[in-house]
């Protein structure tokens, strides 16, 4: 399989807890990115890397969440002190460089954290 | 700023059915992209089809047709006769600026009935 992979799928963790979700894109795709889904809603975009360098960051993004991606290669987002307010879909996609031909995100089928 | 609408929230038929979901975007750029998802129970988002702001040909892919009319500022997707597979939330997005920042619409949830 050489699509978008997430782990894990499924996470339920007790509030103020810290989280670390996993996104290994597709290995030519330099661009990755991390959006959150809440239910009936959706996905809302969280933050962007260019290969290593993260470019950009919503304000959705709390200091509470940090996002990296060593060597440009995959990516976790680790939320500290989880709120109940931070239950989701965390959705990873990937794209390749610009230009009309490759601009299209592929998704993984995300990480659903539950906050108890 | 940018934006996308999708009105119709839940949209329910029975097979054989057409139906149209509708998609309007907003946006102060005169470059930008428009995509379908579809996002099946399983929760994966499934690229549909990205037109870009110059060219507001039509596009048919089998039972699926986009209708992209820049006057408007709509970009409709319609499926000709409706299976149960089809049954998903399908969302509406624009890529507008940098970054290739996806920004999407609500999503319209589609049930088709046998």
């Amino acid at each position: 399989d050489t699509g978008v992979s997430q782990d894990p799928r499924h996470k339920i963790t007790k509030r103020g807890q810290n989280v670390t979700f996993r996104c290994d894109p597709i290995s030519e795709h330099n661009r990755l990115y991390w959006y959150r889904q809440t239910l009936g809603q959706g996905p809302e975009f969280l933050t962007y890397f260019q290969n290593e360098a993260q470019l950009e960051k919503s304000r959705l993004l709390s200091n509470r969440f940090s996002a990296e991606r060593p060597k440009g290669s995959f990516s976790t987002l680790e939320i500290q002190r989880t709120e109940q307010g931070d239950s989701a879909m965390y959705l990873c996609a990937s794209s390749g460089e610009g230009g009309s031909k490759n601009t299209e995100a592929f998704f993984g089928q995300g990480t659903r954290l539950t906050v108890v | 700023a940018q934006k996308v609408t999708q009105a119709q929230t839940e949209i329910s038929v029975v097979e054989k059915e057409d139906v149209t979901l509708d998609c309007v975007y907003e946006t102060r750029d005169t470059t930008y992209y428009l995509f379908w998802y579809k996002q099946p129970p399983s929760g994966e988002l499934v690229f549909l089809i990205r037109r870009n702001s110059f060219d507001e040909q039509n596009e048919i892919s089998g039972r699926y047709s986009w209708n992209f009319q820049k006057s408007t500022s709509s970009f409709n997707f319609t499926i000709t006769a409706s299976q149960v597979v089809d049954s998903a939330v399908y969302f509406c997005a624009l890529i507008s600026g940098g970054y290739n920042k996806l920004i999407f619409g609500a999503g319209t949830r589609l049930a088709v009935h046998p």
